[in-house]
C-alpha cells in the first residue's frame, strides 16, 4: 500500500506566479490535511479537507490560498501570485476516517514528503 | 486554546548518552499526544503515540509518558546512536478539533561519534 504521495517534490517559482501542489492519500483516506512548515519551525495546520468539501481551513491565509479535494484525483494547494514568504515545505496528510469523538481515540494521520517551495 | 511547547536546540550529544526532550501542551477536551522525527529533507515520521493519560508510547529505544497532572510528554532514550541525529516534534491532536495536529517548534538532535 503506497504511502501519501506529494508531488512535485521541489518547486521553483517567480514571484507573482502560481504554484500548485498535489497531495494523493493514501488508498482508502478519506480525510486530507495541509501544513506548512517555514525555515526553523514546527508545522501549522492549514486546512482539513473530505472529499469535496472543505471542512476547516482555519489556518489558510485569507487570500492567494485555495485547496480542493475532488471526488476524483489528488488534493490540490494553490498559491495565486507567491511572494517569497510563501517559501516553505508544505506537507500532506491523510487520514482513514473519522472516528468520532471518544476520548482515547484518535485519527493518525500518515504525512507525505512534503514539497519544497521557493520562491525567487 | 491548544498548543504545544518543546525545548529548543540544538541538542549535542555523544553516542550513547541520555537524551531527554522536554515537552509540554496546553489543550481542551481529551488530546492525543505524539512524537514525530523528521530527517534532513524528508517528511515526518510518526516515532511513537500516547492516547490517554498515563499511556507509555514506545519504539526504537524511545520512550515518552503522557502526564496529565503536568501536561508533558517528555521523549526519552537512554543511549543515542549517530544515527538518530534528526528534528524531533512534539504535537497533539485535537478530537474535538476536527483531529488537526499542533506541533512544537521542534528540537534538533546532533549525536556525535
Amino acid at each position: 500500500n503506497a504511502g501519501v504521495m506529494q508531488n512535485p517534490r521541489h518547486l521553483v517559482r517567480r514571484r507573482g506566479q502560481e504554484a500548485r501542489l498535489r497531495c494523493s492519500p493514501m488508498k482508502g483516506h478519506s480525510h486530507v490535511y495541509w501544513y506548512r512548515q517555514l525555515p526553523e519551525e514546527g508545522l501549522k495546520f492549514m486546512v482539513y479537507l473530505q472529499k469535496e468539501n472543505i471542512i476547516d481551513e482555519s489556518g489558510m491565509p485569507k487570500e492567494r490560498f485555495s485547496a480542493e479535494f475532488p471526488k476524483e484525483g489528488p488534493s490540490i494547494l494553490r498559491i495565486q501570485q507567491v511572494v517569497r514568504g510563501d517559501s516553505a515545505a508544505y506537507f500532506c496528510a491523510s487520514s482513514p476516517r473519522d472516528r468520532g469523538m471518544v476520548a482515547g481515540s484518535y485519527n493518525e494521520q500518515f504525512f507525505g514528503p512534503g514539497t519544497r517551495l521557493t520562491v525567487l | 486554546g491548544n498548543s504545544v511547547t518543546q525545548m529548543e536546540g540544538p541538542v549535542t550529544l555523544s553516542e550513547e548518552a541520555f537524551l531527554t526532550i522536554n515537552c509540554t501542551y496546553t489543550a481542551t477536551g481529551y488530546p492525543s499526544l505524539f512524537w514525530y522525527v523528521q530527517y534532513p529533507g524528508e517528511g515526518l515520521q510518526l516515532l511513537l503515540k500516547a492516547t490517554k493519560a498515563d499511556d507509555k508510547g514506545s519504539n526504537k529505544g524511545f520512550e515518552a509518558t503522557y502526564r496529565k497532572e503536568t501536561t508533558s510528554f517528555h521523549l526519552e532514550k537512554g543511549s543515542v546512536q549517530v544515527s538518530d541525529s534528526a528534528v524531533y516534534f512534539c504535537a497533539l491532536s485535537d478530537l474535538y478539533n476536527f483531529n488537526k495536529f499542533y506541533f512544537g517548534s521542534g528540537t534538533k538532535l546532533n549525536v556525535k561519534p
